[in-house]
């Protein structure tokens, strides 16, 4: 069945490091990819989305392309921000079910 | 506009009682899910309605739970003699359709004790 995997956090870095939380995925068929993030104490919102392959889904400086031929969908930042502490989950689907299957969420810390 | 909202934000109740959690989608959403969330894990997939129908329950985790959606709107999510175990956040999301590429939207989340 469908599945993601994304790195194990918690992931510290110093305020304007550069930023990558890998997520891989195993899929049938062309799902489309999500990046959500749970600010401390609040819902989860969407980052940035992609649906279909080699498309880059971008916000608020954070990008993540869907890489097909690596069955990858990673994060990235130029230059985190305090603000940026969170946690981050990599989703992918909505699957038959039209439920999105989720990875187990990275916990991102930045230290000023 | 408005996003989902989710009510209580919080409840504490002791096992064994009955309890009711609410979820009205954003205007003109016809699809709903449910999720939950429990500490130190990831969001678990619980149910989904199309318009007022939930074609598919196998999500649920036991028969205590069960949940309903009244005139394509509001959703209740309602877990009968409620277990220690059953202590999680609960989300409720919702989306224009049910396709793939639509965006779902979340709500705050009911966190749920059980004592």
């Amino acid at each position: 069945g469908n599945s993601v995997t994304q790195m194990e956090g918690p992931v510290t870095l110093s305020e304007e490091a550069f930023l990558t939380i890998n997520c891989t995925y195993t899929a049938t068929g062309y799902p489309s990819l999500f990046w959500y993030v749970q600010y401390p104490g609040e819902g989860l919102q969407l980052l940035l989305k992609a649906t279909k392959a080699d498309d880059k889904g971008s916000n608020k400086g954070f990008e993540a392309t869907y890489r097909k031929e690596t069955t990858s969908f990673h994060l990235e930042k130029g230059s985190v921000q305090v603000s940026d502490s969170a946690v981050y989950f990599c989703a992918l689907g909505p699957d038959s079910n039209y439920q999105l299957i989720w990875g187990a969420g990275t916990k991102l810390i930045i230290k000023p | 506009g408005a996003g989902v909202s989710q009510s209580p934000s919080n409840k504490v109740t002791e096992k064994g009682k009955d309890v009711e959690l609410r979820c009205d989608p954003i205007s003109g959403h016809t699809a709903l899910y449910w999720y939950r969330q429990s500490l130190g894990q990831g969001l678990e997939f619980l149910i989904y309605f199309q318009g007022n129908s939930a074609p598919d329950k196998s999500g649920l985790p036991s028969d205590r739970f069960s949940a309903e959606r009244t005139g394509g709107s509001v959703s209740t999510l309602t877990i009968q003699r409620t277990q220690q175990e059953d202590s999680a956040v609960y989300l409720c999301a919702s989306s224009f359709q049910l396709v793939a590429t639509d965006t779902q939207y979340f709500g705050p989340g009911t966190r749920l004790t059980v004592l």
